[in-house]
């Protein structure tokens, strides 16, 4: 069976300052794993995924993101937030052999002081 | 390319009122997929499709019927609306059946029944 916990419901950082989100994840299989974005009112955008190749996965917006199997996390991280950074995260797991497994993590709002 | 749309985008229901959601890609997509944002809740999914005349239950398919007789659209219909049922809807495709693929997520729409 397949879960993922989003560590933080709310993150709160200042303008500039470096952005964690945090992220594990349980899968029985081979897990493919996402971060996709969603600005209010809007649909979900891809952030940047794992599928098995480079363990540190680079985004867009200059997010990247860590696949550690041995702590069964995938956090996103950004060194300097910028406004625009405010949205909703949600952290994905699929299993990597087929599109019927995605699990949706519950998301983490991120808030960007001035 | 209009990617994948949603039709209506705001809909207010009375309990017990039907009603279909329409969803439609053109980027010949294989898989299609019906989710349920509620707050704190993150995405859940309700039905999906692998192709053309076939459809499968998610984790939340109770009160929910869906149809794909064109690869291209994914009807989602409530039969018999409750409160239960308020929500913001997304629909979702994927190019194939592999886990690694990235979703492309409709721009949702947003139920009310009262």
């Amino acid at each position: 069976a397949q879960s993922v916990t989003q560590l933080d419901s709310h993150v709160s950082v200042s303008e500039g300052t470096p952005v964690l989100l945090r992220c594990n994840y349980s899968s029985s299989y081979s897990p493919s794993l996402f971060w996709y974005v969603q600005h209010p009112n809007k649909g979900l955008q891809l952030l940047l995924k794992y599928t098995s190749a480079a363990t540190l996965v680079k985004g867009i917006n200059g997010f990247e993101a860590e696949f550690k199997k041995s702590e069964t996390s995938f956090h996103l991280t950004k060194p300097s937030a910028h406004m625009s950074d405010a949205a909703e995260y949600f952290c994905v797991v699929s299993e990597r052999s087929s599109a019927s497994k995605i699990i949706f993590g519950s998301g983490t709002r991120l808030s960007i002081r001035p | 390319n209009a990617g994948v749309t949603q039709t209506p985008k705001f809909r207010v229901l009375k309990t017990g009122q039907s009603m279909t959601l329409l969803c439609a890609q053109d980027m010949n997509h294989e898989y299609m997929y019906w989710y349920r944002q509620d707050p704190g809740m993150g995405l859940r999914l309700i039905h999906y499709s692998v192709g053309e005349g076939t459809t499968a239950k998610g984790e939340v398919p109770d009160g929910y019927n869906v149809s794909r007789l064109k690869k291209q659209n994914f009807l989602l219909g409530l039969e018999s609306a409750a409160p239960s049922q308020t929500s913001v809807y997304f629909c979702a495709s994927i190019a194939g059946g592999w886990g690694g693929e990235t979703q492309y997520f409709g721009p949702g729409t947003r139920l009310l029944v009262l």
